[in-house]
């Protein structure tokens, strides 16, 4: 079945620095990718929806400058958490819609941040 | 307004209990599809089920079933003789096909005690 693969799992940096995290689809073409993020014990707030070759959309209230996100191929969206502050430490989902007929969405693994 | 309700907050059973885990949605769009994810404490989110606008069929996968109520836009989830390892956060999820929108609810928090 459809994959995704996201890295790192966890990270750890220091505030100031910038961060990035790699969504790849394994076995489809991902024509458009989803990032998430989820604080703790709550719900994932969708954070952008990013299109292969074109600009990300941005959900309101989540900073473009901050989060740079970049679908530069069918199989590979990135986000670059910009100078990072404790903040900005959360958990961090992406999913790509394998779309057809089947319609559905796969997961990343989910990366947890954690700025000092 | 919330596009997808989750009521419950957290649950706590003992196992071999029932336990239905509530979930409402709200939509404009004619076309849409309906999920439940189970996400346990390691974070990942596991797919249970999806079900698209137009089938209101309710269905059942081992211990578990749903219910869709389309006249309430409704979407529960049973789970029957609770385990302790259904311990996990549940989301009900929405997927807006023609304005090209994915929702989660808040979650609801399911604890089954030995």
């Amino acid at each position: 079945g459809a994959v995704v693969s996201q890295h790192p799992s966890r990270v750890i940096c220091k505030s100031g620095t910038s961060v990035k995290i790699e969504c790849r689809s394994l076995d489809f073409q991902a024509t458009t990718m989803f990032w998430y993020r989820q604080f703790p014990k709550q719900s994932l707030m969708l954070m952008a929806t990013s299109n292969e070759g074109s600009k990300a959309t941005y959900e309101q209230g989540v900073e473009k400058d901050k989060f740079l996100i970049n679908h530069a191929s069918l199989t590979l969206s990135t986000l670059t958490v910009t100078s990072a502050h404790p903040e900005d430490s959360s958990f961090y989902i992406c999913s790509a819609r394998t779309g057809g007929a089947s319609r559905g969405y796969t997961f990343g693994s989910g990366t947890r941040l954690t700025v000092v | 307004a919330q596009k997808v309700t989750q009521a419950q907050t957290e649950i706590s059973v003992v196992e071999k209990e029932d336990v239905t885990l509530d979930c409402v949605y709200e939509t404009r769009d004619t076309t849409y599809y309906l999920f439940w994810y189970k996400q346990p404490p390691s974070g990942e989110l596991v797919f249970l089920i999806r079900r698209n606008s137009f089938d209101e069929q309710n269905e059942i996968s081992g211990r578990y079933s749903w219910n869709f109520q389309k006249s309430t836009s409704s979407f529960n989830f049973t789970i029957t003789a609770s385990q302790v390892v259904d311990s996990a956060v549940y989301f009900c999820a929405l997927d807006e096909i023609n304005f090209n929108k994915f929702y989660f609810g808040s979650g609801t928090k399911l604890n089954v005690k030995p």
